[in-house]
């Protein structure tokens, strides 16, 4: 099974800050890797897949990067509505497991 | 639009059955792998279960696998979760999700329904 160990936990920053989450899993998945934002009572919503093309409608201060086992997802000026829950995702599709981060919380400072 | 409305959670004891249902809209279901995914009160995600665009192949978490069954039906365009032998761990949101893209195109989940409160207790 591959493990996905989101860092760090929390991550303080102020609005119009730069944030930088990171990503790792425990063996390739190689750029089979989304990133989700979820804020509280709401559903999760799809940031990037494929590691770093975003979805649709998101806006372009959200990147991604990495292959391999080491990802991260930048926020280049965080906004008041960025502050939220991001779980990482491995997507490999055989075996179909697709094993989540234990989740970062974007905090205001 | 794109719309999947997740129903059948509830109360219910341990060892006990529930079936969880999901009924999409605005897409061809018949074209989409879809999933299931669970949020503990409080916690992470826990992928739960994935069940191919034609039905022919599905697969399990170790937490579930024996426990829960995915199924869909193409004429109806929903997905079910068959919950059996239910433990107090069990306890989360359970969430269904359509993979973004068509016929196993690589991609994440896209959309996710507003999700189904199951709670297992005595």
């Amino acid at each position: 099974e591959i493990v996905m160990t989101q860092s760090p936990v929390t991550l303080s920053v102020s609005p119009g800050e730069r944030a930088t989450l990171s990503c790792r899993a425990s063996q390739s998945v190689s750029s089979n890797l989304a990133w989700y934002q979820q804020k509280p009572g709401q559903s999760p919503r799809l940031l990037i897949y494929g590691a770093s093309t975003r979805a649709t409608g998101i806006p372009a201060r959200f990147s991604g990067s990495g292959s391999g086992t080491e990802f991260t997802l930048t926020i280049s000026s965080v906004q008041s509505e960025d502050f939220a829950v991001y779980y990482c995702q491995q997507c490999n599709k055989w075996p179909p497991m697709y094993t989540f981060g234990q989740g970062t919380k974007l905090e205001i400072k | 639009q794109v719309q999947l409305v997740e129903s059948g959670g509830g109360v219910v004891r341990p060892g006990g059955s529930l079936r969880l249902s999901c009924t999409a809209s605005g897409f061809i279901f018949s074209d989409y792998d879809m999933h299931w995914v669970r949020q503990a009160p409080g916690k992470g995600l826990e992928w739960v279960a994935f069940i191919k665009f034609d039905g022919k192949n599905e697969d399990y978490a170790d937490s579930v696998k024996g426990r829960f069954t995915i199924s869909r039906d193409r004429s109806k365009s929903t997905l079910y979760l068959q919950l059996s032998s239910l433990r107090v761990e069990d306890t989360a949101v359970y969430y269904c999700a359509k993979a973004q893209r068509p016929l196993r195109a690589p991609g994440g989940f896209d959309p996710w329904g507003q999700g189904t409160l199951v709670t297992v207790s005595s």
